[in-house]
C-alpha cells in the first residue's frame, strides 16, 4: 500500500518568511495529492491539491510543487502570518475517488510574531 | 463545496456501553465513506471504507465487530463503538466521496471520551 513521509514534523519561522514542508510518497499509481490545515479540534481543511499531470500550482501565499519522477511534492507558504499556525497534512491518493487517502504525520508550524 | 455533517461533535461515554456516530451527506451522494481515527499530536489513520450498500472494508488491525459501520444509504453512513474502553477514546472523523471528483468532504468530527 501507500506510504507517505512528511517532514519536518515541527517547525517554526519568523512571521513574513517562508514555510516549507516535504513530503515523498511510495505508490507510484498516486496521482492526487491535497495538502490540509487542521487546527486544533477541528476537521482538516483542504489548502490546496495538485494532480500527477501538473508540476506546480500556486494559490496566493501558497504553492505546491510535484516531482513524479522523485515521488515527492512539497508545500511553500511565503509571507508568513501568525494564523499560518496549525499542522498541516500532506496526502496522497490514487485515481479518482472511490479510492482512500493516505495521510502524512503532519507538521506543526508556528509563526513566530 | 460539499458538505459532510457529523454527529455528534463531543460524547462522553462509560466503560461497556456502545456510540454511535452518523455522518450525513448533505448535498451529495457519499458513494463512498471514510472513517478515520485521530489520537492526540498524530495523524488521521484509516479505519474503514464504506461503499453504500455493501460490507464495510476494514484496514489492518481494526477489529470490524467492535466498529460496526452501517452505509444504508447514498447520504447517511454511521460507526458504533461497540463496549467502548478508556484507550477507545479519539478524535472519530468521517470523509466522503462523490465518487467524480478528487476531493475529500470531511465532517466536523467527533471527540470520544471514554471514562
Amino acid at each position: 500500500g501507500e506510504n507517505v513521509e512528511q517532514h519536518p514534523s515541527t517547525l517554526s519561522v519568523q512571521e513574513g518568511d517562508s514555510a516549507v514542508i516535504k513530503c515523498t510518497y511510495s505508490d507510484s499509481a498516486s496521482n492526487y495529492f491535497p495538502w490540509y490545515k487542521q487546527e486544533l479540534g477541528k476537521r482538516p481543511q483542504l489548502i490546496i491539491d495538485i494532480r500527477s499531470n501538473v508540476g506546480e500550482k500556486k494559490d496566493q501565499r501558497i504553492a505546491v510543487t510535484l516531482n513524479k519522477t522523485a515521488k515527492h511534492f512539497s508545500l511553500h507558504i511565503t509571507e508568513t502570518q501568525p494564523e499560518d499556525s496549525a499542522v498541516y497534512f500532506c496526502a496522497a491518493r490514487a485515481n479518482f475517488g472511490n479510492e482512500k487517502l493516505t495521510f502524512g504525520t503532519g507538521t506543526r508550524l508556528t509563526i513566530i510574531p | 463545496g460539499a458538505v459532510v455533517s457529523q454527529h455528534p461533535s463531543r460524547v462522553i461515554c462509560k466503560s461497556g456501553t456502545s456510540v454511535k456516530i452518523e455522518c450525513r451527506s448533505l448535498d451529495f451522494q457519499a458513494t463512498t465513506m471514510f472513517w478515520y481515527r485521530q489520537f492526540p499530536k498524530q495523524s488521521l489513520m484509516l479505519m474503514a471504507t464504506s461503499n453504500e450498500g455493501s460490507k464495510a472494508t476494514y484496514e489492518q488491525g481494526v477489529e470490524k465487530d467492535k466498529f460496526l459501520i452501517n452505509h444504508a444509504s447514498l447520504t447517511l453512513s454511521t460507526l458504533t463503538v461497540t463496549s467502548a474502553h478508556p484507550e477507545d477514546s479519539s478524535f472519530y472523523i468521517c470523509s466522503g466521496d462523490r465518487g467524480v471528483s478528487t476531493e475529500a468532504f470531511f465532517g466536523q468530527g467527533t471527540r470520544l471520551t471514554v471514562v
